[in-house]
């Protein structure tokens, strides 16, 4: 089974700080890894995505995170924050070969960016 | 956006009622999964469809079920409802291929309140 812990559930922060949001795994199988964005009243969107190759993945809105299969991590990074970046984030996995089946989430973050 | 719509978008009812939320997938994609995201929480896998038949099933009990049809939309049913069942429900979207499947994507929700 797997599971995902996310270390923070509140990250404050000021405008144009950098900013890391931290993402741990369990899993006794290899697996994909995912963080999403949910704005207020609204539906998960994709962030990024690690499947395999590099370990350091960029997504949109100028996010990046990097997979460290000996810490079991995957943790989201972007170097200035804006306001609009004020959202909950999710971490999420699946297991290696099932991309896009059972999707298994933390808890979340809630990013909140102060001018 | 991704493509995926819900609906409605909120929906109020009692306990012991039955409820049904529709979900469109995005075009081209052909398997949809259902997650319930109470509040304050991350989402939980509750099933996924692929050719009209589940595959795949969170621990969630009997009363869920759902419905693929041969265009790929779907229905999510719950009978018997309870508090707790109080949640935003989410659809999300992905293509199954040969080897593996896309990445999942979200709609925005359907948010379900029982009195």
């Amino acid at each position: 089974a797997q599971s995902v812990t996310q270390l923070d559930s509140q990250v404050p922060v000021f405008e144009e700080a950098p900013v890391e949001l931290r993402c741990n795994y369990s899993s006794s199988v290899s697996v994909y890894l995912f963080w999403y964005v949910q704005y207020p009243n609204q539906g998960l969107q994709l962030l990024l995505k690690y499947l395999s190759g590099s370990t350091l993945v960029k997504g949109i809105n100028g996010f990046e995170a990097e997979f460290n299969k000996s810490q079991t991590s995957f943790h989201l990074r972007k170097p200035s924050v804006h306001i609009s970046d004020t959202a909950e984030y999710f971490c999420a996995v699946s297991r290696w070969g099932n991309q896009g089946g059972k999707l298994i989430f933390g808890q979340g973050t809630e990013l909140s960016v102060k001018p | 956006e991704t493509g995926v719509t819900q609906s409605p978008t909120h929906l109020i009812k009692t306990r012991g009622q039955q409820v049904t939320l529709r979900c469109s997938s995005q075009s081209g994609h052909n398997t949809v999964s259902w997650y319930q995201q109470a509040l304050g929480q991350g989402p939980q896998f509750i099933f996924q469809y692929y050719r009209e038949e589940e595959n795949g099933r969170g621990n969630f009990p009997p009363r869920f079920s759902g419905l693929q049809f041969p265009n790929y939309s779907s229905e999510l049913n719950v009978n018997a409802l309870e508090l707790d069942d109080s949640a935003l429900y989410l659809c999300a979207s992905s293509l199954r291929v040969a080897g593996g499947t896309d990445t999942q994507y979200f709609g925005p929700g359907t948010r379900l309140t029982v009195l």
